[in-house]
């Protein structure tokens, strides 16, 4: 059974930093893309950033390039978000899903979602 | 950037009746988009992706169809727990996008 457990969320003032985490197991982690999304309170999906299964290719989208860089160990089975210059508008559930290929597509199972709060 | 349009916002039908549910790219997509339900307060789920094609432990009742830059997401026969938001994603190019969301309701 495929699992993905985020953790890393909580409260953060604007201007600071925090790392996400997601622990994936029940599935050949090397062997896929990864992918974070998020949703702002009461609003829809938007894709943030993605990495190739080799982890050679990473993407992000425009509102957090520059300030996210997503990576991940295939050793511990593990995705991670490095968040910095953290800003109000970052405020949402980020969730970690699993790409169905080695490159990113789509999703095909998602965690239940970390949230974060940019607030002072 | 490929913007997404989903149509209508809302959608009220009755239990056992069909629903369609629209999405438009600002861009020729190929068949690259997946659909997503979504219940109050959990994760999405992927319901379609290559545009037609149900991912795993989807029921039959669930239908995608189009290309180009028009699709159509049909359920065929509503049941209670259909009763949710609806995304759909292009994958055709980054960055990734989706739609605002289709929430069906009951009617």
């Amino acid at each position: 059974e495929v699992q993905l457990l985020e953790s890393g969320g909580g409260l953060e003032q604007p201007g600071g930093s925090l790392r996400l985490s997601c622990a994936a197991s029940g599935f050949t982690f090397s062997s896929h893309a990864m992918n974070w999304v998020r949703q702002a309170p009461g609003k829809g999906l938007e894709w943030v950033s993605s990495i190739s299964a080799s982890g050679g290719s990473t993407y992000y989208a425009d509102s957090v390039k520059g300030r996210f860089t997503i990576s991940r160990d295939k050793s511990k089975n593990t995705l991670y978000m490095q968040m910095n210059s953290l800003r109000a508008e970052d405020t949402a559930v980020y969730y970690c899903a699993k790409g169905d290929s080695s490159w990113p597509l789509y999703a095909d199972y998602w965690g239940q979602g970390t949230l974060v709060t940019v607030s002072s | 950037e490929t913007v997404m349009t989903q149509s209508p916002g809302t959608l009220s039908v009755s239990p056992g009746e069909r629903a369609t549910l629209s999405c438009r790219a600002s861009q020729i997509l190929s068949s690259k988009l997946a659909w997503y339900q979504q219940k109050p307060g959990q994760a999405p789920r992927l319901l379609i992706y290559a545009a037609s094609t149900r991912a795993t432990g989807i029921p039959a009742r669930f239908s995608g169809s189009g290309s180009g830059t028009e699709f159509t997401l049909t359920i065929s026969s509503l049941q209670s727990e259909d009763f949710a938001v609806y995304y759909c994603q292009q994958y055709n190019n980054w960055p990734y996008t989706f739609g605002q969301g289709t929430k069906l309701e009951i009617k």
